[in-house]
């Protein structure tokens, strides 16, 4: 069965410095998400991509992230300068149509995460 | 906001009894409501979707209701199974035009042989 996969699974980093999460969606995919979850906490959407381009972003998603396809495979998420309060294990997902569909193949799929850890 | 409540408290049961687990949520409507299953360090797993005209949706042994009245939903897991033990998340969106999910915290499920 195809699967999101996600690399590293664990990123530690200094504060400061620059982290790339990726992320490789199921290859019929249309639509693909991040999501973080702090240690103890719930899910929390970040952003939803399709077409190239942001589709919806929560408050989370200041302008110290960005997301980017840049190939046919891979999608990945960039935080530019990381906080203490970044630490937390990250998740993509991807869906075949958008949220909200009404043939039912919006059904997100997740990757295993990547636990983030900055020092 | 939107906010979702589901048992902090993990439920206890025996294997074979059917688990009921509660997701509550305040002051929206959304369109649709999700169920996953996550297992310790892992990504969630989709389980059922349920749409808010609908009142109840099957799946082998799960089984959701939505009561968009009571602002509730309830998934069952019947003959429950020691594997079945996990955490159980509740996650709503379409609230407003908005398909942004939120999540609850989940609930811990333990099923004891």
């Amino acid at each position: 069965e195809p699967e999101v996969t996600q690399t590293p699974s664990h990123q530690v980093t200094q504060m400061g410095q620059e982290v790339i999460l990726r992320c490789v969606p199921i290859s019929n995919h249309l639509y693909f998400y991040w999501y973080r979850q702090i240690l103890g906490q719930k899910v929390e959407f970040l952003v939803s991509f399709y077409n190239n381009e942001i589709s919806e972003k929560s408050e989370i998603f200041d302008d110290q992230f960005s997301v980017e396809r840049p190939d046919g495979s891979n999608f990945t998420l960039k935080i530019r300068s990381t906080k203490l309060e970044d630490s937390a294990m990250y998740f993509c997902a991807s869906s075949q149509s958008g949220a909200g569909g009404s043939t039912g193949t919006d059904t997100q799929y997740f990757g295993p995460g990547t636990r983030l850890t900055v020092l | 906001s939107q906010k979702i409540e589901q048992n902090s408290e993990a439920l206890n049961i025996q294997e074979g009894k059917t688990a009921t687990l509660t997701c509550n949520y305040t002051n929206y409507s959304p369109a649709y409501l999700q169920w996953y299953r996550q297992d310790p360090g892992r990504g969630p797993v989709f389980l059922l979707l349920i749409r808010e005209n609908e009142k109840e949706k099957r799946k082998e042994r799960l089984k959701v209701t939505f009561d968009t009245t009571l602002k509730q939903s309830l998934f069952h897991i019947t003959a429950s199974q020691p594997a079945d033990s996990a955490t159980y998340l509740c996650s709503t969106s379409g609230a407003g035009g908005s398909y942004i999910p939120t999540f609850g915290r989940g609930t811990s499920l333990i099923v004891h042989p």
